[in-house]
């Protein structure tokens, strides 16, 4: 089984930079994915870590350390449209070899002028 | 094209009704997948399909029958379905079900069960 967490709301300013923690356990990991998910909208990949370390994609970034179990998503240059949930997915290879992914519950983001 | 279509957009079902929602990609990916998301939770998934075989069924009741009639279509069957069960249902398709492969979301079907 799984158990990812992750904050549940975090504000922000535009023009700011927030980092958005997650945690998780997992018997068989395999990947840790960040999407964004706007209200009513389907999710987005933003990035994806395997190894430890930082990934970087423009404003995004994404950091992970297998060994505490943990990942964050950095924001820089808040921007209004950055306003949306925030999701933490952990790819578990199951048993049969096959690969699930499991989504934390979402932190809500919220970007105030 | 990095899209992936469903339809309906919209569905109100009675519980004796049968409907099917419908999904497709046109991008190759082998690894097509059902989530059902409720508000204000994330999605759970459902099924997964890699190579058209099912591979996973995350105990689904079977009032909810997936099919993948080729690599490129995804449907899911709904028969006998409770109010519980209204929700956002995604679909998502990725290279391989494996390793770094990115899911891509559809914009998913809003259910209601009346």
């Amino acid at each position: 089984g799984q158990n990812i967490d992750q904050p549940t709301e975090m504000t922000a300013t535009e023009g700011a930079i927030v980092q958005i923690n997650c945690t998780y356990q997992t018997s068989g990991f395999n990947g840790l994915f960040w999407y964004q998910q706007h209200a009513g909208e389907a999710p987005t990949f933003l990035s994806y870590n395997v190894l430890d370390g930082l990934e970087e994609k423009g404003r995004f970034s994404s950091f992970l350390s297998r060994s505490k179990g943990y990942s964050y998503l950095l924001l820089k240059e808040l921007q209004m449209k950055d306003s949306a949930s925030y999701l933490c997915a952990v790819r578990d290879l199951a048993s049969a070899g096959y690969s699930t992914l499991t989504f934390g519950k979402g932190t809500m983001l919220l970007v105030s002028p | 094209d990095t899209e992936v279509t469903q339809t309906p957009k919209h569905l109100v079902m009675g519980m004796t009704n049968k409907k099917s929602l419908k999904c497709e990609q046109h991008m190759g990916h082998r690894a097509m997948y059902w989530y059902k998301q409720k508000a204000k939770k994330p999605p759970e998934l459902m099924f997964v399909y890699s190579y058209e075989k099912l591979s996973i069924n995350e105990s689904v009741p079977s009032r909810f029958s997936p099919e993948c009639p080729n690599s490129s279509l995804l449907n899911l069957h709904l028969h006998a379905l409770q109010p519980e069960d209204s929700a956002l249902y995604l679909c998502a398709s990725s290279q391989g079900d494996r390793g770094s492969y990115e899911q891509y979301f559809g914009p998913g079907t809003r259910l209601t069960v009346t």
